[in-house]
């Protein structure tokens, strides 16, 4: 089955600096990744998503990569606010018809200082 | 916007009883799904429901565990005899036909 490895687990920036959450996985067939938030006392939400036909895709303060050779995707959070602290987790998946099963990286602690 | 909801936030059970965490998908969602996230550990898949059945389960998912969407509305994940290793996170998720999911606030179960 899929595995996905991410990386740092805990990510301390300082207000207005960026910050860069790296995710590799093992199954070639994946072919969706979505990023989730998870703040405090809430369930993750899913903040921005990618699949494999596309190389970077950017949605305002924050933009994911894919290397499909190298099976690695990233975040990149850019300008960061102190209500960006959270848990971040990558996921992989592959998508057949209209259900697919996420795994899920271990998940890293952004905390932005003010 | 529409949240899935869960009940309740927080449930401390003893070990061997059964407890039943209840989920509210969203209304016009057709797929539900179950996962648990142990205390610092990843977030692990359950189960997943369409069409009144179970479409996928993994390893953990075993005979101590079912779910039920028993009036069109709620849907719950039941566990019959608790055990300590039980103690995690439980997330409800939803979903149309489209990529993402919506994921409850989840319930912290302590077994004592």
């Amino acid at each position: 089955g899929e595995n996905v490895e991410q990386h740092p687990s805990t990510l301390s920036v300082q207000e207005g600096d960026s910050a860069v959450i790296k995710c590799t996985y093992s199954d070639s067939a994946s072919n969706y990744f979505p990023w989730y938030k998870q703040e405090l006392g809430k369930g993750p939400q899913l903040i921005i998503d990618i699949r494999s036909n596309v190389g970077e895709k950017k949605d305002q303060r924050i933009a994911v990569t894919l290397n499909k050779t190298a099976k690695h995707f990233s975040l990149h959070i850019t300008e960061t606010q102190p209500e960006d602290s959270a848990v971040y987790f990558c996921a992989a998946s592959y998508r057949t018809g209209g259900s697919y099963i996420p795994t899920f990286g271990r998940g890293t602690s952004l905390i932005v200082h003010p | 916007e529409p949240e899935v909801t869960q009940t309740p936030s927080h449930q401390v059970t003893q070990m061997g009883q059964e407890v039943i965490l209840r989920c509210v998908p969203i209304s016009n969602h057709l797929y539900f799904y179950w996962y648990r996230q142990i205390l610092g550990q990843k977030v692990e898949f359950l189960v997943s429901f369409y069409n009144n059945e179970i479409s996928e389960k993994s390893e953990i998912f075993d005979d101590q565990f079912s779910v039920e969407r028993p009036d069109g509305s709620n849907f719950t994940l039941k566990i019959r005899s608790t055990k300590l290793e039980d103690s995690a996170m439980y997330f409800c998720a939803s979903k149309e036909d489209s990529y993402g999911y919506t994921f409850g606030s989840g319930t912290r179960l302590t077994v004592v």
